[in-house]
């Protein structure tokens, strides 16, 4: 399959650690957001969203910290499997109807046996 | 699970002929979306339909590119004359509506080389 974001900043963890990718947003009127995990020749795939009115929301093994002060958002995986490994893109809205959202440049998470 | 599906997977075209990509997305879905991926770049926006008709569109999509949905089913995007920089992944997305959650699903894209 293709190779997605050959130059993208890479996270290296080791199996049964904790991952933490980071996600600078760029509007401060954005009111929701999603992690999306895309994974070499496939599309983005959701795994999280938050929306203004909250600062964390978790799922299963995934918390995402939503700080609105410096415009930044975190996405945790804990226990980090090999099936983990994948780009990983914040995406931001502002625009409920057109849901256009607007895609970080994305996090390379690599898991190490 | 319900899935959008994009056809063809891959398209080889020689530059300015048109290409035609294809998506049937989620069958209770009311908002479809095209997004692109230049190779090594993030996902863009390109255009967003509604109701029979174009919601949003980015800068990107310009009179080159149309979108039509010509049945019940399908969800096409339409390049009149392809250049060079057309070249990347092309990903449909659909949604249920705009008051849901907002999940977008994604197709497994279509990967566009223009020569």
């Amino acid at each position: 399959g293709e190779s997605v974001g050959l130059h993208l900043p890479t996270l290296s963890v080791q199996e049964g650690d904790n991952s933490i990718i980071n996600c600078a947003y760029s509007n401060s009127a954005s009111d929701y957001f999603i992690w999306y995990k895309q994974e070499s020749g496939k599309g983005p795939q959701f795994i999280i969203d938050i929306r203004s009115n909250m600062d964390k929301r978790q799922g299963q093994r995934v918390t995402v910290l939503l700080n609105k002060t410096v415009k930044h958002l975190s996405l945790q995986i804990a226990a980090t499997q090999p099936g983990d490994s994948a780009v990983y893109f914040c995406a931001e809205t502002w625009d409920n109807y057109g849901q256009n959202f607007v895609f970080g440049p994305g996090t390379r998470l690599s898991v190490l046996p | 699970e319900p899935e959008v599906t994009q056809t063809p997977s891959h398209q080889v075209t020689q530059m300015g002929q048109e290409v035609i990509l294809r998506c049937v997305p989620i069958s209770n879905h009311l908002y479809f979306y095209w997004y692109r991926q230049i190779l090594g770049q993030k996902v863009e926006f390109l255009v967003s339909f509604y109701n029979n008709e174009i919601s949003e569109k980015s800068e990107i999509f310009d009179d080159q590119f149309s979108v039509e949905r010509p049945d019940g089913s399908n969800f096409t995007l339409k390049i009149r004359s392809t250049k060079l920089e057309d070249s990347a992944m092309y990903f449909c997305a659909s949604i249920q509506d705009a008051s849901s959650t907002g999940e977008l699903f994604f197709g497994e894209g279509s990967r566009l080389t223009v020569l």
